[in-house]
């Protein structure tokens, strides 16, 4: 059972390219969701899902796209990427009706040059 | 606007000793709190939890109290490891299972 899994662990970008983060999960759950962490700061919300086909902005959603076309993925896209986006990126997934306890990935590090 | 504020960066504590940690949180329909432990190079775990409804959860060496008049929530670790070495975030679910977290508090046991 490998949980949440995201790809790649790091990644290097120049300003203005464009890149997907993975992300997929196999425990079957419905919410998915996109954060990332600044250094010395929380965690922010850019986007999540509550199922297949459903996706909503979080707090700081521009500047990327997500879809969720099956259970199991939820792909990030950054369109022209910028400096401000270099960050820890985590995926999380956790089980509707649950006690909201979240499953996450070990995270992506993007720095954008 | 943090709505969750963990305005302790790090604290360092003995081996064996209580660690405790707070947090600070300003919208009161905030139903539910979590704690998450944070490893590098990993991402966070949950921890422990509790509801609004509740003052007090327990689960092991890890107690979670809330104070909802003061809307302060504080995790005590006793008695604390080596491996409780790690940055802990306190979240607050904000509907529909977003949650915000604070900025963490990076926890030392000292041997």
């Amino acid at each position: 059972n490998a949980g949440v899994t995201q790809t790649p662990k790091f990644r290097i970008l120049k300003i203005g390219q464009s890149m997907t983060l993975q992300c997929a999960q196999d425990m079957n759950h419905n919410y998915m969701y996109w954060y990332r962490q600044d250094p010395g700061m929380g965690l922010k919300l850019i986007y999540y899902s509550v199922g297949a086909g459903i996706t909503d902005k979080g707090e700081v959603p521009n500047g990327y796209n997500v879809s969720r076309s099956t259970t199991e993925d939820f792909p990030l896209r950054l369109e022209l990427a910028a400096p401000s986006q270099t960050s820890v990126y985590f995926c999380a997934s956790s089980q509707r009706g649950s006690n909201t306890e979240a499953f996450f990935g070990q995270g992506t590090r993007l720095t954008v040059v | 606007d943090q709505q969750v504020k963990q305005n302790s960066p790090s604290l360092s504590v003995q081996e064996g000793r209580i660690s405790i940690l707070n947090c600070d949180y300003t919208n009161s329909m905030f139903d539910y709190f979590l704690w998450y432990k944070k490893y590098p190079a990993e991402g966070p775990t949950f921890l422990i939890s509790i509801s609004s409804i509740k003052d007090k959860n327990e689960d092991g060496r890890f107690t979670v109290f809330l104070n909802k008049s003061a809307k302060h929530l504080s995790l005590h670790i006793v008695p604390s490891q080596p491996g409780d070495s790690a940055v802990y975030f306190c979240a607050a679910r904000g509907g529909a299972q977003k949650l915000v977290f604070g900025q963490g508090t990076r926890l030392t046991i000292n041997p």
